[in-house]
């Protein structure tokens, strides 16, 4: 259980260009996910978390208008990366909150395999 | 300072050491915490949950001592399939609303 698939996997595309990566939970219902970038050897950093049926809230520094995140059902959300640039090459990992396991005893994120994004 | 700091590595062992990671915290509010291991350009995955009163998976054992802000991972009988980056994880809220990530410590095991 908890499988979170993410689409694409990689995607190469010209500066200016808008890119669209989707998020699933294929077991269960997640009415919380998040978005996380990852620069080559530093730690996943939380841009944002995205509520079903609500705003995206934004961490410190993410520009909410140029990553834009769509919520629209309990097992979807999206991230789209409006006019792309190469700074924004990275690589962007979802995942969806499952709640309370008895395995974990606690609320567990399960991560998608990621999508690299490189932005010529 | 880092919220989540952690030795970066690389720890090169031998096939069937025993091998630990060490992790501090900076925030003594945070509620849960967590070890993930990510291999090279994947997804990080979740190993094990950790608790005060320790706890251990096979060859896996966490220990937590909320006193000193400290996380403890110990894998014995290390096999090649362990080589990873191992990444300590924080969460503020308790509520898996805000993960914090470790820069991770990267394991090369070695026959």
């Amino acid at each position: 259980g908890a499988v979170v698939s993410q689409h694409p996997s990689w995607v190469i595309c010209k500066s200016g260009t808008s890119v669209k990566i989707e998020c699933r939970s294929l077991d269960f219902q997640a009415t919380t996910m998040f978005w996380y970038r990852q620069f080559p050897k530093q730690s996943l950093m939380l841009m944002a978390t995205s509520n079903e049926g609500s705003k995206a809230t934004y961490e410190q520094g993410v520009e909410k208008d140029k990553f834009l995140i769509n919520h629209a059902s309990l097992t979807l959300s999206t991230l789209t990366v409006t006019s792309a640039h190469p700074e924004d090459s990275s690589f962007y990992i979802c995942s969806a909150r499952q709640p309370f396991s008895r395995r974990d005893s606690t609320d567990t994120q399960y991560f998608g395999p990621g999508t690299r994004l490189t932005v010529l | 300072r880092k919220e989540v700091e952690q030795d970066p590595g690389p720890f090169n062992v031998p096939e069937g050491a025993t091998v630990a990671f060490n992790c501090t915290y900076s925030n003594s509010a945070s509620q849960s915490f967590f070890w993930y291991r990510q291999d090279c350009r994947k997804e990080p995955k979740l190993l094990m949950s950790v608790y005060s009163s320790g706890n251990e998976d096979g060859r896996f054992t966490a220990q937590l001592n909320r006193a000193s802000q400290y996380i403890s991972l110990l894998i014995r009988d290390s096999k090649l399939s362990d080589s990873a980056t191992y990444l300590c994880v924080v969460d503020l809220t308790g509520g898996g609303n805000k993960l914090t990530f470790g820069t991770g410590t990267q394991l090369k095991v070695e026959l």
